[in-house]
Formats: C-alpha cells, sequence, structure tokens
C-alpha cells in the first residue's frame, strides 16, 4: 500500500510566480488535509477536503491561495504571486471515509518544501 | 481556542538517559492525543496515538501518557539513543472537529 504521497518534494519559485503542490491520498481515502508548516514553528491547518468538495478552508489565508480535490487525480493546493512568507513546509494529510474505522487518523505525506526566492 | 504548548522547546542529553517531553493543551475536551516525530527536511512519523478515553500508548522504548482532566500528555523515552535525535510534535484533534492542533515541537538532541 503507497502512503500518501506529495511532489514535487522541493519546489523553488521567485517572488510573483505561482506555486502548484500536488497530494495523493492513500488509496481509497477520500478525506485530504493540507498543512503548513514555517520555519521552527508547528503545523497549522490550511483547509480540509473531500472529493469535489471543501469542507474547511479556515485555515486558508484569504488571498492568493486555493486548493482543490477533483473527482480524479491529486489533490492541488495553488498559491498564486508567491512572496517570500509563503516559504514553508507544506505537509497534506489524508484519511479513510466515514464507516471505514480510524476516521480520525490523518496518515501524512513526505511534505513539499517551498523556498520563495 | 485550542493551545498546545510543549515545553521544553530543546532539550540535549547524554546517550543512555531517560527522558521526558511535555505536552499541554488547554481543552481538555479533546478526541486524541498523537505524538510525531520529524527529522529536518523530512516528513512526519506518527509515534503514538492515544484515545481520549485511555491513560497511555507504548511503543518499545517510547510511553506517551495522557491526562485529559489537567491539559497534559508526556513522552517518556527510555534508553536514549543517538538515532533518536530529532524534533518530537505533539497533536490535539478535538472532540467536534478533524483539524489537529499542534505544537510547536521539541527539539532533542542525544550526545553519543
Amino acid at each position: 500500500n503507497a502512503g500518501v504521497m506529495q511532489n514535487p518534494r522541493h519546489l523553488v519559485r521567485r517572488r510573483g510566480q505561482e506555486a502548484r503542490l500536488r497530494c495523493s491520498p492513500v488509496k481509497g481515502h477520500s478525506h485530504v488535509y493540507w498543512y503548513r508548516q514555517l520555519p521552527e514553528e508547528g503545523l497549522k491547518f490550511m483547509v480540509y477536503l473531500q472529493k469535489e468538495n471543501i469542507i474547511d478552508e479556515s485555515g486558508m489565508p484569504k488571498e492568493r491561495f486555493s486548493a482543490e480535490f477533483p473527482k480524479e487525480g491529486p489533490s492541488i493546493l495553488r498559491i498564486q504571486q508567491v512572496v517570500r512568507g509563503d516559504s514553508a513546509a507544506y505537509f497534506c494529510a489524508s484519511s479513510p471515509p466515514v464507516g471505514q474505522g480510524a476516521r480520525d487518523t490523518q496518515y501524512f505525506g513526505p511534505g513539499t518544501r517551498l523556498t520563495v526566492l | 481556542k485550542q493551545e498546545v504548548t510543549q515545553i521544553p522547546a530543546a532539550l540535549s542529553v547524554p546517550e543512555g538517559e531517560n527522558l521526558v517531553l511535555n505536552c499541554s493543551f488547554t481543552d481538555s475536551a479533546i478526541y486524541n492525543l498523537q505524538w510525531f516525530r520529524q527529522d529536518p527536511g523530512k516528513g512526519l512519523t506518527s509515534l503514538l496515538l492515544i484515545q481520549s478515553s485511555q491513560r497511555e500508548q507504548t511503543s518499545g522504548r517510547l510511553n506517551a501518557s495522557l491526562d485529559k482532566s489537567s491539559g497534559r500528555s508526556t513522552l517518556y523515552i527510555a534508553a536514549s539513543q543517538p538515532g533518536d535525535s530529532a524534533t518530537y510534535l505533539c497533536a490535539v484533534k478535538g472532540d467536534s472537529n478533524y483539524q489537529l492542533i499542534w505544537g510547536a515541537g521539541t527539539k532533542l538532541i542525544i550526545k553519543p
């Protein structure tokens, strides 16, 4: 069983460019969560998605950030017009559908480290 | 609003010592608490998950305890080894939601 996969693992962008981070959940998982970890800090929740639905985006910055989890394919976290303060590690987690047990357990990917020059 | 605090922020001990990492949370209405390990530049490894109805969990040299009423959890590492050097993160899941609320971590260095 493949775990949560994220790519790229490292991403370098110049200020003003767009960053697209991908997350493929564990096979059969229909819930995806994105977290951001700023340097020397703990993780902060950004957004919770189910297939084709954004359930909670209360942790997402109001501008420039968006997320999707289409019916087919990986979840995408998109950051437009990146700024230096966006430099961080972005972690994706997934969990199974309700009723299949362990919905509360989130399985984490290796993260994408974004550096904005 | 749930807040999670980890003390100390950093800890350096000689190899072989037993040690305790602390995690405290402000809202006792939690669903579970989880300890993770993070190596520099790497992802997260789940170490132990304690459900709110449990008092402790053990895995090898690791033992995690939970005292919901006082809002505390400890991670006990026995007979520490240099390979235990990493940042240890504590995360709490609330009763009424799915978000994990994280502490800032304890950076542990085990000296050979």
